[in-house]
């Protein structure tokens, strides 16, 4: 069966700090994967989605990057975070024809 | 550019009236349309879908949903609502042309009054 794996869980950085969240798919191959931002009265955003190996398209033009090195690897980063990045950060994937989102547990990161 | 709109933030309902929640999407064609549950410190759940055919669907949990492609509308509903349902409800659209890029709305929190 396909698992979805998001670390950390929590994440307390201070402004100007990098991040790294990393996020892997088990069980599957080829999927497209997600990776979306859930505050307080706006939803889950979707900040950028791959559908394959180095290919990344970018949603909201902002402080983050993101990068598929290998198949079912998805990393989203920033070199120098903001106090506005905090937020609840989910990770997801789906098959190629995109019926069904499976999202990881989540990072709550918080900059400080 | 696809887009969604959950024009209600918050909703509360007695336990056992009916339940209708509002979405709204802006898109070039027929778009995938979805709607994901998300409970108190749970993940999200699909609840239901629409690709194409039967333009009311049945979904898990006893909801349901019809597609109106006149009011470009996708509202969710629920006969008798049971006090489990108290969560966030998020609409989503997906770009049929890509398959890829899925779309949520802002959502709307529904509360069950006792």
């Amino acid at each position: 069966s396909q698992t979805i794996h998001q670390w950390p869980a929590t994440l307390v950085q201070p402004v100007g700090s990098p991040l790294s969240l990393e996020c892997t798919v088990e069980g599957t191959s080829n999927p497209n994967l997600y990776w979306y931002r859930q505050a307080a009265g706006r939803g889950l955003q979707l900040l950028f989605y791959s559908v394959g190996i180095g290919q990344i398209s970018s949603e909201v033009p902002q402080n983050l990057s993101a990068s598929r090195p290998q198949d079912r690897q998805f990393i989203l980063s920033s070199k120098k975070l903001l106090l506005s990045d905090s937020g609840f950060y989910l990770c997801a994937w789906s098959g190629r024809s995109g019926e069904k989102l499976f999202f990881g547990s989540g990072t709550q990161l918080s900059v400080l | 550019a696809q887009s969604v709109t959950q024009p209600d933030i918050h909703i509360t309902v007695s336990e056992g009236a009916s339940l209708e929640l509002r979405c709204n999407y802006s898109y070039g064609a027929t778009p995938y349309l979805f709607w994901y549950v998300q409970s108190p410190g749970q993940g999200l759940q699909l609840l239901l879908k629409y690709f194409s055919g039967d333009t009311l669907v049945q979904g898990i949990k006893g909801f349901e949903a019809e597609f109106k492609r006149s009011q470009s509308s996708f509202n969710l509903r629920k006969p008798s609502v049971h006090w489990s349902d108290a969560a966030e409800y998020f609409c989503a659209v997906g770009d049929r042309s890509s398959a890829s890029k899925i779309i949520f709305g802002s959502g709307t929190r529904l509360s069950i009054r006792p």
